[in-house]
C-alpha cells in the first residue's frame, strides 16, 4: 500500500505563473488536507477536502489559491499568478476517515520556490 | 495558550541517554493529540494519537503522556539512537482533521 504521493517534488516557477501541485492519497482514504509550511513556521492548515467537495478552505488565501479533489485522480492544489511569498513547503495528508482517534498520513511534501 | 506550543525547540543527547520534550495545546474544547516523527526529506510518521486524559502510549523506546487538563502532553525516549534523530512534531485538532502544529522539537543524537 503506497503512502501519500505528491508530485513533483521540487516545482520552481517565476513570478506570475501558475504552479499545480499534485496529491495521490493512500489507498482507500477519501479525506485529503492541505498543509503549508512556510519558512521558521510550523505546518499551517489550509483546506480539507473530501471527493468532489471542498470541506473547509478556511486556512487557504481567498485569492489565487485553489484546491479540487476530483472523482477520479489526485487531488490539486492551484496558485495562480505566483508571488514570491509563495515559496514554502505544501504538505498533503489523507485518511480514511475523521473519527477522533484517525491518524492523517502525510505526503513527502512539494517544495515550491518562486523566483 | 493559544496556539501549540513545544519545547526545546532542539536539544542534543548523547547516545544512550533517555529524554524527553513537552508539547502544550489549548485545553479547552480539546479533541485529540497527535505526535508526529519527521525526519529530513522524508514525509512525517505518525506516532501516536492520544484522546483521553491520563492516556499513555508507547512504541518500542518512545511512549508519551496526555494531560487535557492542564494542556500538555510528553513525548519520551529510552536509550537514545543514532536513528531516533529527527524533528518531533505534535498537533492538536480534531482528530485528522485540520491539524494545529507546533513547530517541533529537533533532536540530535551524538554517537
Amino acid at each position: 500500500n503506497a503512502g501519500v504521493m505528491q508530485n513533483p517534488r521540487h516545482l520552481v516557477r517565476r513570478r506570475g505563473q501558475e504552479a499545480r501541485l499534485r496529491c495521490s492519497p493512500m489507498k482507500g482514504h477519501s479525506h485529503v488536507y492541505w498543509y503549508r509550511q512556510l519558512p521558521e513556521e510550523g505546518l499551517k492548515f489550509m483546506v480539507y477536502l473530501q471527493k468532489e467537495n471542498i470541506i473547509d478552505e478556511s486556512g487557504m488565501p481567498k485569492e489565487r489559491f485553489s484546491a479540487e479533489f476530483p472523482k477520479e485522480g489526485p487531488s490539486i492544489l492551484r496558485i495562480q499568478q505566483v508571488v514570491r511569498g509563495d515559496s514554502a513547503a505544501y504538505f498533503c495528508a489523507s485518511s480514511p476517515g475523521t473519527g477522533q482517534n484517525t491518524e492523517a498520513f502525510f505526503g513527502q511534501g512539494t517544495r515550491l520556490t518562486v523566483v | 495558550i493559544l496556539n501549540v506550543e513545544q519545547s526545546p525547540q532542539s536539544l542534543h543527547v548523547q547516545e544512550g541517554d533517555s529524554t524527553n520534550f513537552t508539547c502544550s495545546f489549548p485545553s479547552s474544547n480539546f479533541y485529540a493529540l497527535h505526535w508526529y516523527r519527521w525526519e529530513t526529506a522524508k514525509s512525517p510518521e505518525a506516532l501516536f494519537v492520544m484522546t483521553l486524559n491520563g492516556d499513555e502510549k508507547k512504541k518500542g523506546r518512545i511512549s508519551a503522556t496526555l494531560n487535557t487538563k492542564e494542556g500538555y502532553s510528553y513525548l519520551y525516549i529510552k536509550g537514545s539512537q543514532p536513528e531516533d534523530s529527527a524533528t518531533y512534531l505534535c498537533a492538536s485538532g480534531a482528530g485528522s482533521y485540520q491539524l494545529t502544529f507546533g513547530k517541533g522539537t529537533k533532536l540530535s543524537v551524538i554517537p
